[in-house]
């Protein structure tokens, strides 16, 4: 089975453009989230998409925003980037019914702004 | 609080064990998890225990519980170069409406040396 896959790997924007990254979770995973992994800040919850509904939100402003197909594929946008918005961006994808929640990761999108 | 903690860097001799800690912080949460972070790649998930539980055994990995405590910790025995890594502990808690809230750790740097 194919794992969770996030394209591109790497980009490179200016302030104030806005991103689109985007993640097609491993076959029959219905859940898929999104994290921010920066040094200073750790990992941090963005949002959680399931059946193509956000169903769990972190605490990040309303510039970062998602959606999911009804493939289960899931793209995240940032409007009018930051410096700060500089990061690896992962997605997580789990199966649904597991309480166990096990969540399987990409290898992100590393995202630069300058 | 609401931080999940871990100390920031471990170092040993290969060869010898590991032992990597972590004070989660609600005691509703279900289930405990270890993930593994390589440079430039995502999470993978290493081992997870359910709260009921006092101990986990998965080859290397020894997973120890502490309820009363919060704290949790992963063994590795004879830790192997390759096993340096970025390793972080996360919690899961239910929520209102069947969701669920993960809580990443700081994350534990894991140097292993030849």
């Amino acid at each position: 089975k194919a794992g969770v896959t996030q394209t591109p790997r790497y980009l490179i924007k200016t302030r104030g453009q806005q991103v689109t990254l985007s993640c097609s979770p491993i076959s029959g995973h219905r859940s898929v989230s999104w994290y921010q992994q920066t040094p200073g800040q750790g990992l941090q919850f963005l949002f959680e998409y399931f059946s193509e509904t956000q169903r769990n939100k972190g605490n990040f402003p309303g510039r970062f925003s998602g959606r999911q197909f009804s493939n289960s594929r899931s793209e995240m946008n940032v409007s009018t980037l930051e410096l700060g918005d500089s990061a690896l961006y992962l997605c997580a994808s789990s199966a649904p019914g597991r309480s166990s929640y096990e969540q399987y990761f990409g290898p992100g999108t590393r995202l630069t702004v300058t | 609080g609401e931080d999940v903690e871990q100390s920031l860097f471990l170092s040993v001799r290969e060869g010898d064990s590991s032992v990597i800690n972590c004070t989660y912080t609600d005691s509703s949460s279900t289930y405990l998890y270890w993930y593994k972070q390589e440079p430039g790649a995502g999470l993978q998930l290493l081992t997870y225990i359910f709260s009921n539980m006092d101990m986990k055994q998965d080859q290397r990995l020894t997973v120890l519980l502490n309820k009363k405590d919060k704290h949790l910790s992963l063994r590795i025995a004879d830790t192997q170069t390759g096993d340096s890594a970025i390793y972080f502990c996360a919690e899961i808690t239910p929520r209102s409406g069947g969701y669920q809230k993960v809580t990443f750790g700081t994350g534990t740097k894991l140097q292993v040396i030849p």
